[in-house]
């Protein structure tokens, strides 16, 4: 079974510009989430995606947003890039439940320069 | 609003040896999970142990095992037989029993072995 696959894994904008980030779930699994890692702020949620419908939100700026489409694949975006959106951002995938486990790909490296 | 502490930013073990990462964290709920993943160079965070606050007992994997006070509101992870693999970043995250809630991650402890 695949695991959760993100592209690109390497990204290099300036500043103004919009990103477009990809997540592509373990078959099954109809829950994908998003975080932020710097070595500031540690990993930050963002946001959480659950048969194509946000259930759950972070407190980033509306700059950020993703969706999830009717496959469970999930997009991210920001816009206006800003020096401080550098960061590893790392997509999880899970079945369904609060407890579940979370499956994490190896993330996105955004340089913003 | 709930919050997960690492005090230790860096640790480091002889290989063999055991070490013990240390999380506190801050709920008003009674029920809950806790978590601890591993964060290796490759960057992919892995599941290392899940503890359900409804158990008493203290959850283990292998060679993981969890220390869970739920009074004092600590989740402190011991890893034994320390392994050069075992390096990496490791996270303590918090999860309500609530589906609205978000998972909350603490700062990380970075794990070095020493051969």
């Amino acid at each position: 079974k695949a695991g959760v696959t993100q592209t690109p894994r390497y990204l290099i904008k300036t500043r103004g510009q919009q990103v477009t980030l990809s997540c592509s779930p373990i078959s099954g699994h109809r829950s994908v989430s998003w975080y932020q890692q710097t070595p500031g702020q540690g990993l930050q949620f963002l946001f959480e995606y659950f048969s194509e419908t946000q259930r759950n939100k972070g407190n980033f700026p509306g700059r950020f947003s993703g969706r999830q489409f009717s496959n469970s694949r999930s997009e991210m975006n920001v816009s206006t890039l800003e020096l401080g959106d550098s960061a590893l951002y790392l997509c999880a995938s899970s079945l369904v439940g609060v407890d579940e486990k979370l499956f994490f790909g190896s993330g996105t490296q955004l340089s913003v320069l | 609003a709930q919050t997960v502490t690492q005090s230790q930013p860096e640790m480091s073990v002889q290989e063999a040896e055991t070490v013990t990462l240390s999380c506190t964290y801050d709920t008003s709920e009674s029920d809950y999970y806790l978590f601890w993943y591993k964060q290796p160079p490759s960057r992919q965070m892995i599941l290392v142990i899940r503890q359900e606050a409804y158990k008493q007992q203290n959850a283990t994997e292998n060679r993981f095992s969890v220390n869970f006070q739920k009074a004092a509101k600590s989740f402190s992870l011991k890893i034994s037989d320390s392994q050069l693999g075992d390096a990496a970043m490791y996270f303590c995250a918090y999860r309500s029993m609530n589906r609205d809630d978000k998972i909350i991650f603490g700062k990380g402890t970075r794990l070095h072995i020493l051969p």
